[in-house]
């Protein structure tokens, strides 16, 4: 069954570090998605991506987070200069098409920033 | 602006018993209710969604969820619940009213089945 896999499973990284979270989204779907949750709490919404632009983005989505889709698979968060508060689980997730269909996520990436 | 509650942190249910997690949602035009569950240290599962038709739907691994518009609501049930059934669970809306397609979560509601 196809699946959305994130590389890596974790991360530890420096405050003030830049951090690259990477995902493969499901081959056919077109809308991408990261979320994050902070301890096993609320999933959060950050930004979605459609036809190669971010189509949605939430405040928590501010200028040091980036997302890219480098060539026809990959798609990545990245984050300039991380803070203490970033540390959560990053999910991504893909879905074939939009509002009416469900989001598949990835196992996530959990980041840990020092 | 839309919103999901799932009023209650923790459910305790004994193997066997039926089991329901609630979940009310608001939003400004029409819902696509969506559950997913979570394992410890896993990613969210798709269970099921409600976006148009019968009110009842049915999901994977023996659960269902009843679309009920005028209480705003989305309850999670299952007729017999089973321990591998402990876990996570996470009601999320989608507002067809916004046009927007990402999913707003609940707060979450962790399923404790007792043997």
């Amino acid at each position: 069954e196809p699946e959305v896999t994130q590389t890596p499973s974790h991360q530890v990284t420096q405050m003030g570090q830049e951090v690259i979270l990477r995902c493969v989204p499901i081959s056919n779907h077109l809308y991408f998605y990261w979320y994050r949750q902070i301890l096993g709490q609320k999933v959060e919404f950050l930004v979605s991506f459609y036809n190669n632009e971010i189509s949605e983005k939430s405040e928590i989505f501010d200028d040091q987070f980036s997302v890219e889709r480098p060539d026809g698979s990959n798609f990545t968060l990245k984050i300039r200069s991380t803070k203490l508060e970033d540390s959560a689980m990053y999910f991504c997730a893909s879905s074939e098409r939009g509002r009416s269909t469900e989001a598949f996520f990835g196992q996530g990436t959990r980041l840990t920033v020092v | 602006a839309q919103s999901v509650a799932q009023p209650e942190d923790q459910v305790n249910v004994a193997e066997g018993n039926p089991l329901t997690v609630k979940c009310t949602y608001s939003v400004s035009g029409n819902p696509y209710l969506f559950w997913y569950v979570q394992y410890p240290n896993r990613g969210l599962q798709f269970l099921l969604k409600y976006i148009t038709g019968d009110n009842l739907v049915k999901g994977s691994y023996g659960f269902e969820a009843e679309f009920n518009k005028s209480q705003t609501s989305f309850h999670l049930k299952k007729p017999s619940a089973l321990v591998s059934d402990s876990a996570l669970y996470f009601c999320a809306v989608r507002d067809e009213g916004t046009g927007a397609n990402n999913l707003f979560f609940g707060t979450g509601t962790r399923l404790t089945v007792i043997p």
